[in-house]
């Protein structure tokens, strides 16, 4: 079966500090992969998804970034976090096109930047 | 750009009664997905139904089922014989391809 492990649960990081969250699925192969971020009680806005190894889809220019160096790791990254940034992040995979296809949620981490 | 629209942010519903989200979308594809999620306060992400565009059957999983209206792009969630476990944030996505959105969510409580 499938898994998702999105590491770490909870980062406290200092402004101005760089930063790294690291995802990756297990039991499949060429997922699409994407990077969601919830403000505290709100909705899930999508920052990234790629549907291959080095292919990024930014969807709101930000102080982040997104990388995919291997088929099923995806990682999060930013050179100076802002106070923006915190919020709970939210790694997930779906099957590569296919439209009906869920998406299946890692666990989160929680950022908190001071 | 597609959009998906839950315009009420709290809900709440005795315990065994029955209890209707609202989800509306904007979009221009013909072909599409759509699904209900809940995130309990552990903010696990969970998938509780999910819907096919070109089906005009209404899908049903156990308590949980969904009203589509395809041609008012209304996506509703029905939660019957309501439990203390159901009480979560209910989110309503679309996907089309590889985009996929999400509603700002709906906050559920369920009273013994």
């Amino acid at each position: 079966s499938q898994t998702i492990h999105q590491w770490p649960a909870t980062l406290v990081q200092p402004v101005g500090s760089p930063l790294s969250l690291e995802c990756t699925v297990e039991g499949t192969s060429n997922p699409n992969l994407y990077w969601y971020r919830q403000a505290a009680g709100r909705g899930l806005q999508l920052l990234f998804y790629s549907v291959g190894i080095g292919q990024i889809s930014s969807e709101v220019p930000q102080n982040l970034s997104a990388s995919r160096p291997q088929d099923r790791q995806f990682i999060l990254s930013s050179k100076k976090l802002l106070l923006s940034d915190s919020g709970f992040y939210l790694c997930a995979w779906s099957g590569h096109s296919w439209s009906n296809s869920p998406l299946h949620f890692g666990n989160g981490t929680r950022l908190t930047v001071t | 750009a597609q959009t998906v629209t839950q315009s009420q942010p709290e809900m709440s519903v005795q315990e065994a009664e029955t209890v209707t989200l609202s989800c509306t979308y904007d979009t221009s594809e013909s072909d599409y997905y759509l699904f209900w999620y809940k995130q309990p306060p552990s903010r696990q992400m969970i998938l509780v139904i999910r819907q096919e565009a070109y089906k005009q059957q209404n899908a049903t999983e156990n308590r949980f089922s969904v009203n589509f209206q395809k041609a008012a792009k209304s996506f509703s969630l029905k939660i019957s014989d309501s439990q203390l476990g159901d009480a979560a944030m209910y989110f309503c996505a679309y996907r089309a391809n590889n985009d996929m959105r999400f509603g700002a969510g709906t906050r559920l409580t369920v009273k013994p």
